[in-house]
């Protein structure tokens, strides 16, 4: 099966500093890739994704980017703000074989932004 | 609307109970997901349903029985769980689980067992 890295596991940032988030898959058949926020008692939530027939996708001041050959993705938040502190999950997933219907998750990344 | 509702938010259930966990979907998503989540950990995939039928059951002790009585409702039912399935249950869908769609997370329930 798929099997997705996620690093780091806990980042401090500066308010107004930017976050890079970063995540690899083992899986070439994987061809979907999102991340999810989870604040502290709350449900994960999709904040971006982005699909293999892309590189790079924007959302004000969220990021991803791809690299199919590395088989590398990642986030970058910019700006940050205090709101941005939670724990993010990268994710791999795939519509075809035996990953079909399963969400691959990171270990996840606690973020946390000081004012 | 992207809203997965769940009932109870908190459970709290002795090991011998049997207790039933609720989720229900109307944005006409036609697969359904339960997962279960351990602090500090990501969630972990217990069963799939797709178009009503289950589809992925991970190997899940018999203590977690699901169901999947119509397209909008999904359920979880509980018996004779140990304190080590106290967690966070998370419902989720998605538009169908045969090609790539986002998958929209419930609030969860709080399950602790004593």
């Amino acid at each position: 099966g798929e099997n997705v890295e996620q690093h780091p596991s806990t980042l401090s940032v500066q308010e107004g500093d930017s976050a890079v988030i970063k995540c690899t898959y083992s899986d070439s058949a994987s061809n979907y890739f999102p991340w999810y926020k989870q604040e502290l008692g709350k449900r994960p939530q999709l904040i971006i994704d982005i699909r293999s027939n892309v590189g790079e996708k924007k959302d004000q001041r969220i990021a991803v980017t791809l690299n199919k050959t590395a088989k590398h993705f990642s986030l970058h938040i910019t700006e940050t703000q205090p709101e941005d502190s939670a724990v993010y999950f990268c994710a791999a997933s795939s519509d075809r074989g035996s990953t079909l219907g399963r969400l691959y998750f990171g270990r996840g990344t606690q973020l946390t932004v000081w004012p | 609307d992207t809203e997965v509702t769940q009932t109870p938010k908190h459970l709290v259930m002795g090991m011998t109970n049997k207790k039933s966990l609720k989720c229900e979907q109307h944005m006409g998503h036609r697969a359904m997901y339960w997962y279960k989540q351990k602090a500090k950990k990501p969630p972990e995939l217990m069963f799939v349903y797709s178009y009503e039928k289950l589809s992925i059951n991970e190997s899940v002790p018999s203590r977690f029985s699901p169901e999947c009585p119509n397209s909008s409702l999904l359920n979880l039912h509980l018996h004779a769980l140990q304190p080590e399935d106290s967690a966070l249950y998370l419902c989720a869908s998605s538009q169908s689980a045969g090609s790539i769609h986002t998958i929209y997370f419930g609030e969860g329930s709080w399950l602790t067992v004593v």
